[in-house]
């Protein structure tokens, strides 16, 4: 959905280094979400904000952090990353206001690698 | 708390025949249902939504979902599969109590393989 990008597209990185993903939407929704993407293990919630005030972790926060500079904007970081966190990493929005089924929609998707 | 079950990994269908995704879910109260599929390298993309009301649910590219509270199952369907379906699907899951607080719980995927 172009109305939801993600940058960068693909990051190669080493173990250790501190390595930040950015979101930006222009859907004018609050509530922003991050998952990632394991190949069988479908897409987990990492972290979730509501509005820009409102930051949460999701189930698998461990080893991730969130920044929600405005509404349009919420970055994740690996403070540290490992070779572990190496996945596809996708952000997504939301707006319960159509209808209150929060229908999110999705970025492109960040494919990190952690070497 | 919520979880989504899609007991096939993959399903292979020919061209032309109708196809089926199955989908089960858990969740305390009374769901939000969704469908998601995924091209290669893109993200992915909403396909439809059970609410409320009508048992059947019809979407984006042809495809319907049909709502089975006994049974807790929101399978996919399509009367007649296209080459251009093959792509991986998800079922996702949301409880309508909750308020999104907890976020939309994903199946684990389903390869769908249209063979021409």
């Amino acid at each position: 959905d172009a109305d939801v990008t993600q940058t960068p597209r693909n990051r190669i990185t080493k173990t250790g280094k501190r390595i930040m993903l950015e979101c930006s939407q222009t859907k004018g929704h609050d509530r922003m979400y991050w998952y990632r993407q394991d190949p069988g293990l479908g897409l987990r919630l990492i972290y979730y904000s509501f509005d820009v005030k409102d930051i949460n972790k999701g189930e698998i926060s461990d080893g991730y952090s969130v920044s929600r500079q405005a509404q349009a904007k919420f970055s994740l970081s690996l403070e540290s990353a490992i070779p572990n966190q190496t996945a596809l990493y996708f952000c997504a929005t939301s707006d319960p206001g159509q209808g209150g089924t929060d229908t999110q929609y999705f970025g492109p998707g960040t494919r990190l690698t952690v070497l | 708390a919520q979880s989504v079950a899609q007991p096939e990994d993959q399903v292979n269908v020919a061209e032309g025949n109708p196809l089926t995704v199955k989908c089960t879910y858990s969740v305390s109260g009374n769901p939000y249902l969704f469908w998601y599929v995924q091209y290669p390298n893109r993200g992915l993309q909403f396909l439809l939504k059970y609410i409320t009301g009508d048992n059947l649910v019809k979407g984006s590219y042809g495809f319907e979902a049909e709502f089975n509270k006994s049974q807790t199952s929101f399978h996919l369907k399509k009367p007649s599969a296209l080459v251009s379906d093959s792509a991986l699907y998800f079922c996702a899951v949301r409880d309508r109590a909750g308020g999104g607080a907890d976020g939309l719980t994903f199946g684990k995927g389903t390869h769908l393989i249209i063979q021409p």
